[in-house]
């Protein structure tokens, strides 16, 4: 189906684990986001890319890492989880200055 | 932080009557956006206003945009209970001219009570 889609849903770590959360999109949008949403926070931006092999740091870079080698992927990385990084992670794409969200990734580290 | 504020956090209405949500940010913009978020889903694009704009209309949706107050409100009249969700308000900074990044409130809690 066309659209943009995350895995995994839902993902348990222990503290110190390495992660990566997949995000891929259908439309051959070129930019791409990851945003994570926390309470009282409302939505921060990690990183972006606005085509492949182009990616830029957000609001809230540390701690993690993006690629893009295609267009239609934009996994992002946690190399060593830590429990401030439990929370919900948006994945989105942009076309005509309207972003399109992936149903988001719950992630917990214990 | 960069994020614009959105006010009220939370409002509670009863259904059929209409919900006024404020949305401030700081920076000169090129446009402003509203999202709706159902729980436990993802954002959703309702409308874009470009800076200048003044009023803007979407079915049941008016956006209002003052420049001069870095302000908008998103107005939805006749609510109905399928309205309940998070609405957020995104601004897109006029220095990210060929950049397609966005700024996000905080967002408000609307509920509509039946």
């Amino acid at each position: 189906d066309a659209g943009i889609t995350q895995s995994p849903r839902y993902k348990i770590t222990e503290t110190g684990r390495q992660v990566t959360l997949m995000c891929h999109q259908t439309w051959s949008h070129s930019y791409m986001f990851w945003y994570r949403q926390d309470l009282g926070h409302g939505l921060r931006l990690i990183y972006y890319s606005a085509a492949a092999d182009i990616t830029d740091k957000g609001e809230v870079p540390d701690g993690y890492v993006v690629s893009r080698s295609k267009t239609e992927n934009f996994p992002l990385t946690l190399e060593s989880a830590t429990r401030s990084q439990t929370s919900v992670y948006f994945c989105a794409s942009s076309y005509n200055n309207e972003q399109f969200f992936g149903p988001g990734t719950r992630l917990t580290v214990l | 932080s960069q994020q614009g504020e959105e006010d009220p956090q939370a409002l509670s209405i009863q259904e059929g009557e209409n919900a006024t949500m404020n949305c401030s940010y700081k920076t000169s913009i090129n446009n402003l956006q509203w999202y709706r978020q159902n729980s436990g889903r993802g954002l959703v694009h309702l409308i874009l206003i470009r800076s200048n704009e003044r009023e803007k209309h979407s079915g049941r949706l008016r956006v209002t945009l003052d420049t001069s107050k870095k302000s908008s409100s998103l107005l939805i009249t006749a609510s109905r209970a399928a309205d309940t969700a998070s609405y957020f308000c995104a601004s897109k900074d006029i220095s990210n001219f060929g950049n397609e990044k966005l700024t996000f409130g905080t967002g408000t809690r609307l509920t509509i009570i039946p």
